[in-house]
């Protein structure tokens, strides 16, 4: 059983299309984390989320904390090819961090 | 001025052989880490380290030893490799261990080494 659910697990759009990816858990977390990960290489942090109901914004990347930190939401605004990844939501849980299975999204120009 | 460097990018090696992974940050971090992902990309922590001193061993068969001279370097070892060994191992390091509220520690990953056990 996954600690961090993420769907969808695959998407494949076309340039300029909006969309969102989740994750979600049933424990409470005091972060979370979204990482990038590009074809050979290693994850990237693109934000760290820590308040309820926060939201932060990465250029076309909105990044939401559930009000109960249970779960989070990046949305993309007008994808494109360059965002093409994998793209993976970590918790701190009992000192570690645990990732979610990832959503791997392919934007097509 | 590679952050997180790890070699070789390629491991392809004969089950039952042995192998080690090395891996170096030169970001002055206190933690170190090594993650497995699979072929189905999930990504799970092995080991960290915390300044030489192991803090977190999930439950790996002892085939895998970690081993951290110095608080820059985690070199992860395996014996008698398996079929089941094959997936993409990364270390990491974070500035502070990874607790609830340490906001400020992400992780900086590694490019990865992919081991094939053939």
């Amino acid at each position: 059983t996954q600690l961090l659910e993420q769907s969808p697990q695959f998407l494949s759009i076309q340039e300029g299309e909006n969309l969102t990816v989740y994750c979600n858990s049933s424990s409470v977390f005091s972060s979370l984390q979204w990482y990038r990960q590009e074809p050979g290489e290693g994850p990237v942090l693109l934000v760290t989320v820590v308040t309820g109901g926060e939201v932060k914004k990465l250029k076309r990347l909105t990044f939401q904390f559930g009000d109960a930190r249970k779960d989070s939401s990046l949305h993309i605004t007008a994808a494109q090819p360059g965002d093409t990844g994998l793209y993976l939501c970590a918790g701190a849980l009992k000192g570690k961090l645990i990732f979610g299975q990832g959503t791997t999204l392919q934007v097509k120009p | 001025d590679t952050a997180v460097s790890q070699t070789p990018k390629y491991l392809v090696t004969q089950m039952g052989n042995d192998k080690s992974i090395k891996c170096e940050q030169n970001l002055g971090h206190d933690t170190m880490y090594w993650y497995k992902q699979d072929s189905k990309k999930f990504l799970k922590i092995m080991f960290s380290y915390n300044n030489k001193e192991l803090i977190i061993n999930e439950t790996v068969p002892n085939r895998f030893s970690p081993k951290s001279p110095d608080k820059a370097h985690l070199n992860l070892h395996i014996n008698s490799l398996e079929l089941g060994d094959s997936a993409v191992y990364f270390c990491a390091s974070s500035q502070f261990q990874v607790v609830p509220r340490q906001v400020n520690s992400p992780l900086h990953f590694g490019n990865g080494t992919r081991l094939t056990v053939t």
